[in-house]
């Protein structure tokens, strides 16, 4: 089964810090990972993916299959960068339905 | 272009009444798929369709949940006999294709069920 977990339910930094949030999985295949980003008010939707390794925001993701990890950074948050972040998984072989993390809540502070 | 639409926004429900949410998709696209999410968790599969075909509804709790898509388009999540455990956000969101597409999501129902 595939599972993906976010061990921090609340990351606070200064703005200007640098930020990481860590995202592990386990899954036998060949996963699609993904951040999904939630700002307040806002709905649910995608920051990046590690298949398209664009940089988003200033954020950045690194699939490290040796770790299976996809932990995601940035060297200096805004305070703009307060949200939920939730770190996904997708199987090809599954219909492409994605496997959330619980979820880590960035407070951004001035 | 309007994004994916839920509704109701909210509802709140006596336990043992049934309910019915309605997903809206982005015109054109192929794929809906339904998630479940608790307070304090991330969103749990339920069920998904391309176009009017329930593909996989391994997610779906238990035989008061169903959903249906009946002209590949707008869904409809029916849970009958609501349970207060039933209570969370209910997610709805739409690809392009089936395949490694983005997922567009919509604004979720939040379900109280007291």
């Amino acid at each position: 089964a595939q599972r993906v977990t976010q061990p921090e339910k609340l990351l606070s930094v200064f703005k200007g810090a640098p930020v990481e949030l860590k995202c592990n999985y386990s899954y036998s295949g060949s996963p699609e990972l993904f951040w999904y980003v939630q700002y307040s008010r806002q709905r649910l939707q995608l920051l990046l993916r590690h298949i398209s390794r664009e940089s988003i925001k200033g954020f950045t993701a690194d699939l490290n299959k040796g770790e299976t990890s996809f932990h995601l950074k940035k060297p200096f948050a805004q305070e703009e960068d307060s949200a939920m972040y939730y770190c996904a998984l997708s199987s090809n072989n599954a219909g492409n339905m994605l496997t959330f993390g619980g979820g880590t809540r960035l407070m951004v502070k001035p | 272009g309007a994004g994916v639409s839920q509704s109701p926004r909210y509802k709140v429900t006596k336990r043992g009444q049934d309910v019915a949410l309605r997903c809206d998709p982005i015109s054109g696209h192929v794929s809906l798929y339904w998630y479940r999410q608790a307070l304090g968790q991330g969103p749990e599969f339920l069920t998904y369709f391309n176009y009017e075909a329930q593909q996989d509804k391994s997610g779906l709790p238990n035989d008061r949940f169903s959903a249906e898509r009946p002209e590949g388009s707008i869904s409809t999540l029916t849970i009958q006999r609501t349970e207060q455990r039933d209570s969370a956000m209910y997610r709805c969101a739409s690809s392009l294709a089936a395949g490694p597409y983005e997922q567009y999501f919509g604004p979720g129902t939040r379900l109280t069920v007291t």
